[in-house]
């Protein structure tokens, strides 16, 4: 719904090694959970979600988990790769028919 | 290009003047959303569509601010006697009838107001 926590603000790995952000929410009717990638000066676009009825959905080097009880979702990268430095959104979407966006993380892929 | 379109890319203007911003979204999508976005934050959603209808707005979108959707295709966002305060990305979304489905931004439009 309304508040929705991400962290860490920025997070810096080394080439090749796992990336991990994660989102609290508040609102129990949120029911889907999408990620957003954003470079500098361009458009967010989205990268994976995930619907409340799953747990987890995979997409290649991409992973989003989802605890519905403990009202919280993660994105997982691994192998990361220097194209994937970008600040990363994530949101949620409830009844009130529209996304409520996290802060963003900023992810540094060090080569 | 089928993706959602914004003109103008960028504006500037003077406090005090009205800016009118374009969106032409998916062309088989009925919903589409305004949000703004500031530096170092995530996008807020100001107002949203489905076809023509404007059906919720945000407490942030004051009375100085206006979209429009008549056709039920581009929509228009308008702010009249622009603050410094106003000055943000303007992002447009759009997607289909399905409320979860994806949204699809656009490029948007950054406004500076001097």
């Amino acid at each position: 719904g309304e508040n929705v926590e991400q962290h860490p603000s920025t997070l810096s790995v080394q080439e090749g090694d796992s990336a991990v952000i994660k989102c609290t929410y508040s609102d129990s009717a949120s029911n889907y959970f999408p990620w957003y990638k954003q470079e500098l000066g361009k458009r967010p676009q989205l990268i994976i979600d995930i619907r409340s009825n799953v747990g987890e959905k995979k997409d290649q080097r991409i992973a989003v988990t989802l605890n519905k009880t403990a009202k919280h979702f993660s994105l997982h990268i691994t192998e990361t790769q220097p194209e994937d430095s970008a600040v990363y959104f994530c949101a949620d979407f409830t009844g009130a028919n529209n996304l409520f966006f996290g802060t963003g993380t900023r992810l540094t892929v060090i080569p | 290009d089928t993706g959602v379109s914004q003109n103008p890319r960028h504006k500037i203007t003077k406090r005090g003047q009205n800016v009118t911003f374009r969106c032409d979204p998916i062309s088989e999508h009925n919903r589409l959303y305004w949000y703004r976005q500031t530096l170092g934050q995530g996008p807020e959603f100001l107002t949203y569509f489905q076809n023509e209808a404007q059906l919720e707005k945000s407490r942030l979108l004051s009375d100085r601010f206006s979209a429009e959707r008549p056709k039920g295709s581009f929509s228009t966002l308008e702010i009249q006697r622009t603050e410094q305060g106003d000055s943000a990305m303007y992002l447009c979304a759009s997607s289909s009838s399905i409320p979860t489905d994806t949204q699809y931004f656009g490029p948007g439009t950054r406004l500076t107001v001097l």
